[in-house]
């Protein structure tokens, strides 16, 4: 009953190529989609959002894809670097107010080889 | 400009045991999450808090977890007793807003041997 689900454990690529990571979600009352990054012995960082009214946020050499009818988002890192080495979780929720829970897929390695 | 606090970072403690972990949120945020993250379910949330208030507790596992929000500025989570099925690292959020994004400690990785 995972409503959140990051089909991919892993994920492989080469320094300067993109990376694309996917997150499928079940539950149609999402609305707010978020992606954090996490690396060893540290706490999930806060990476880039979009809302459902979007199908695009671009930040930076980060940029997410919503496709509402597939319930599908992507997260896409163009160039990828050595430092983008880390477990990439997904997350949604209902609602933009911050009071309310996030539910995280369990997540995506990428590994970046130079 | 500090971020989430959590102690102890590291806590080893015996079957039977009581562990308590500490969270000391990011000043200004009035929500407040704490997680858990295992091999098995990965992060999953245990209980959460709106202006100190407990807002929905259905993530804990069972009547050994506890956890308090006396003020805006410290919350714990409270197991007693441990068993070896509760080692995993725990995770305590803060966030404010709209926007919704939270901001997560370093983790306190509890082992119960």
């Amino acid at each position: 009953d995972q409503q959140v689900k990051q089909n991919s454990p892993s994920l492989s690529v080469q320094e300067g190529r993109i990376s694309i990571l996917n997150c499928d979600y079940t539950n149609s009352m999402f609305d707010y989609f978020l992606w954090y990054k996490k690396y060893p012995a540290e706490g999930p960082t806060f990476l880039i959002s979009i809302s459902s009214i979007k199908d695009k946020n671009e930040d930076g050499r980060f940029t997410v894809f919503l496709n509402k009818s597939a319930k599908h988002l992507s997260l896409h890192i163009v160039p990828s670097q050595p430092g983008d080495s880390a477990v990439y979780f997904c997350a949604a929720k209902m609602g933009n107010q911050a009071g309310t829970a996030l539910i995280f897929g369990k997540g995506t390695t990428l590994s970046v080889s130079s | 400009d500090a971020g989430v606090i959590q102690s102890p970072r590291h806590e080893v403690t015996e079957m039977g045991q009581e562990v308590t972990l500490r969270c000391k949120p990011i000043s200004g945020h009035n929500s407040l999450f704490w997680y858990r993250q295992t091999m098995m379910r990965g992060l999953e949330l245990l209980i959460y808090f709106n202006n100190n208030v407990p807002i929905d507790d259905s993530g804990m596992p069972e009547d050994r977890f506890s956890a308090k929000m006396p003020n805006a500025s410290f919350s714990t989570l409270k197991i007693q007793p441990s068993e070896p099925r509760d080692s995993a690292v725990y995770f305590c959020a803060s966030s404010s807003g709209p926007p919704p994004e939270q901001y997560f400690g370093p983790g306190t990785r509890l082992t119960v041997t």
